[in-house]
């Protein structure tokens, strides 16, 4: 029961292009929507999040996007740099209001050419 | 670095052997979360602890796998009589509060292979 899809398993960008990276969701009680980033050999690192009741956030290079009516999130990063190179994961909370736990999808590799 | 810590790195056990793996959650986070990620999938939730209590273990398989988080010390999860499948990378979260703004932050995850 795959409630969450990356379908993209890897991208290719170039340096200073954007990078776009999607996420599909079946379940309509998710309210919270995160985005994290993994290196290699190291932990999932928070990038960006949004509520249910936005349909957008924006951090500095990173802003996400929310259609809930589609279901679909996105992760823009513009410009795209070397150093972005690593799996992006999104992850989702059920009723945020009570509960913690996050609900992930398989990931998307990020390669940004210099 | 006051960020999640874990140990060990790496834990190789033979089948049949109990598995410690321990975590340390960033200083003045209460709440400790732990997942899994087996070979070529995502993470997947285990359990949800707050300090001396399980909030919610839904992810955590039936038999075998056991977690604590004590008053003082670390968080243990604990495999007992380890089997093959049971060989991957498991992380473990912490935060500060639970709020809906709260964030998990992870640490750099505990490999565990078993031969």
């Amino acid at each position: 029961d795959q409630q969450v899809k990356q379908n993209s398993p890897s991208l290719s960008v170039q340096e200073g292009r954007i990078s776009i990276l999607n996420c599909d969701y079946t379940n309509s009680m998710f309210d919270y929507f995160l985005w994290y980033k993994k290196y290699p050999a190291e932990g999932p690192t928070f990038l960006i999040s949004i509520s249910s009741i936005k349909d957008k956030n924006e951090d500095g290079r990173f802003t996400v996007f929310l259609n809930k009516s589609a279901k679909h999130l996105s992760l823009h990063i513009v410009p795209s740099q070397p150093g972005d190179s690593a799996v992006y994961f999104c992850a989702f909370i059920e009723n945020a209001g009570n509960n913690r736990k996050l609900i992930w999808g398989l990931g998307t590799s990020l390669a940004v050419n210099p | 670095n006051a960020g999640v810590m874990q140990n060990p790195r790496h834990l190789v056990r033979r089948r049949g052997q109990e598995a410690r793996l321990r975590c340390s959650p960033m200083k003045g986070h209460s709440h400790v979360y732990w997942y899994r990620q087996l070979p070529e999938e995502g993470l997947k939730f285990m359990v949800y602890l707050q300090k001396e209590n399980i909030i919610d273990e839904s992810g955590m398989p039936k038999e075998r796998f056991s977690a604590e988080f004590p008053k003082e010390g670390p968080s243990i999860l604990r495999i007992q009589q380890v089997v093959r499948g049971d060989s991957a990378a498991y992380f473990c979260a912490s935060s500060r509060v639970a709020g809906i703004k709260n964030i998990q932050y992870f640490g750099a995850g505990t490999r565990l292979s078993v031969l």
